[in-house]
């Protein structure tokens, strides 16, 4: 079945530190990939995404994803973390062909990211 | 300029109620979408419209019931409000029905059943 799954509900990493949130799906077909941002009260802002292409991927507030289809994952890294980044992030797919025939993402469960000092 | 706005931002109300949520984006897409994200935030597609007709529905109880009166805007319709019913419902839209455009979303949603 098609599926999308993030490890760890919740990662914690001092200021300044790699941030690392893992996205892996299960697809024969490689999704289309996305990693949204929601920080608390508000809706999800999209970091970046990956259709086609280079399989490097950059996005806003320095965040970059890379695909790697050999391991089916999409993970989430920046190098250096601030304490701005401290929010839920969840890794979306939309499956080739799309169940359906429409524009339909399906979520994670979404990774909470703490920054301390 | 907000780009997907909805209103009302908190809604808290009574079970039993019948209440809406309206939603309107600026961006020009032709496709918007209804989510619900449960207390562990775990999000969910609802329904999806495009150019006013409804193209996903969910499994979603009828007592939830979506209109779009132009493509700009899509609002969410509750009858006989549940406990169930609490979570924060957003907004969204794309450009199209392709699935390699991104959404767009509101801010949210917070709907409280007493």
């Amino acid at each position: 079945a098609q599926s999308v799954t993030q490890l760890g509900s919740h990662v914690s990493v001092s200021e300044g530190a790699l941030v690392l949130l893992r996205c892996n799906y299960s697809s024969s077909v490689p999704p289309y990939l996305f990693w949204y941002v929601q920080y608390p009260n508000q809706g999800l802002q999209l970091l970046l995404k990956y259709t086609t292409g280079a399989t490097l991927v950059k996005g806003i507030n320095g965040f970059e994803a890379e695909f790697k289809k050999s391991e089916t994952s999409f993970h989430l890294t920046k190098p250096s973390a601030h304490m701005s980044d401290a929010a839920e992030y969840f890794c979306a797919v939309n499956f080739v062909p799309p169940p359906g025939g429409y524009n339909k993402l399906i979520f994670g469960a979404g990774t909470r990211l703490a920054v301390h000092p | 300029d907000t780009a997907v706005s909805q209103t009302p931002k908190y809604l808290v109300t009574q079970m039993g109620n019948d209440k809406s949520i309206k939603c309107e984006q600026n961006l020009g897409h032709d496709t918007m979408y209804w989510y619900k994200q449960d207390s562990k935030k775990f999000l969910k597609i609802m329904f999806s419209y495009n150019n006013k007709e409804l193209i996903i529905n969910e499994t979603v109880p009828n007592r939830f019931s979506p209109k779009s009166p132009d493509k700009a805007h899509l609002n969410l319709h509750i009858n006989s409000l549940e406990l169930g019913d609490s979570a924060v419902y957003f907004c969204a839209s794309s450009r199209g029905q392709g699935n390699n455009q991104p959404q767009h979303f509101g801010d949210g949603t917070r709907l409280s059943i007493l």
